[in-house]
């Protein structure tokens, strides 16, 4: 069992809806949690990190975090086409083992269709 | 600012050669760590270094070895390149250890025939 999962996708979205992606993790220690989008070619680039259980909103993305179920999610609003990326879900730990490392789910597809 | 470079952007290179991957940043920051990234995988940890001076494996660590001489340079070498090594290859870096936002380089297609 891979310990961070994520629907590979692809999610197809309307332009303007709401995207909503899921991610599950396995370590209950795990104590920080974060989104990066990825372009087709290009590197990682962080949307956001949430740490506490609840929502946390910045502009169009909301991150929702459950640590009792286990998982974290990403809301994005208004979704446009320049959102269409893969988005990867990574989660840091805290045991000594895993200490300043980020688990990273393998990623879900998004594709927002005009 | 640069943040991080990785150098080569891509490289094709016959089975049992060697190679190092250079990576470079400019933000001071303490930890650094090489990844690479599959089609269906994900990003999987190779090694890691919390500061300059100390190494450490991640999740994939045969066949690759690193060095942290320096807090800007953070080299990965493959002493015996094979196949399956074939990937893309991104070196990231976070400001401390304690699972702190971890910012990429562009990234190394790597080519093992």
């Amino acid at each position: 069992q891979k310990e961070v999962e994520q629907n590979s996708g692809p999610l197809s979205v309307p332009e303007g809806a709401i995207a909503s992606l899921n991610c599950t993790y396995s370590d209950r220690g795990s104590q920080s949690f974060f989104w990066y989008r990825q372009y087709s070619g290009k590197s990682p680039e962080l949307i956001m990190f949430i740490y506490s259980n609840g929502d946390k909103e910045d502009g169009r993305f909301t991150a929702q975090l459950n640590k009792a179920s286990q998982y974290v999610s990403l809301l994005i609003r208004d979704s446009q086409p320049s959102d269409s990326a893969t988005y990867l879900c990574a989660v840091g730990g805290m045991t000594t083992d895993s200490w300043g490392k980020l688990q990273f789910g393998a990623g879900t597809q998004v594709v927002v269709t005009p | 600012t640069a943040g991080i470079t990785q150098a080569p952007t891509s490289q094709i290179l016959a089975a049992g050669r060697s190679m190092t991957l250079r990576c470079t940043q400019d933000m001071r920051h303490n930890a650094m760590y090489w990844y690479r990234q599959d089609l269906g995988l994900g990003l999987r940890l190779i090694h890691y270094s919390n500061t300059a001076g100390t190494t450490g494996k991640g999740e994939v660590p045969d066949g690759y070895s690193v060095s942290r001489a320096n807090t800007d340079d953070f080299p990965l070498t493959l002493a015996s390149a094979v196949p399956s090594q074939t990937s893309v290859y991104f070196c990231a870096s976070s400001e401390g250890t304690s699972s702190d936002t971890q910012y990429f380089g562009p990234g190394t297609r790597l080519t093992v025939l």
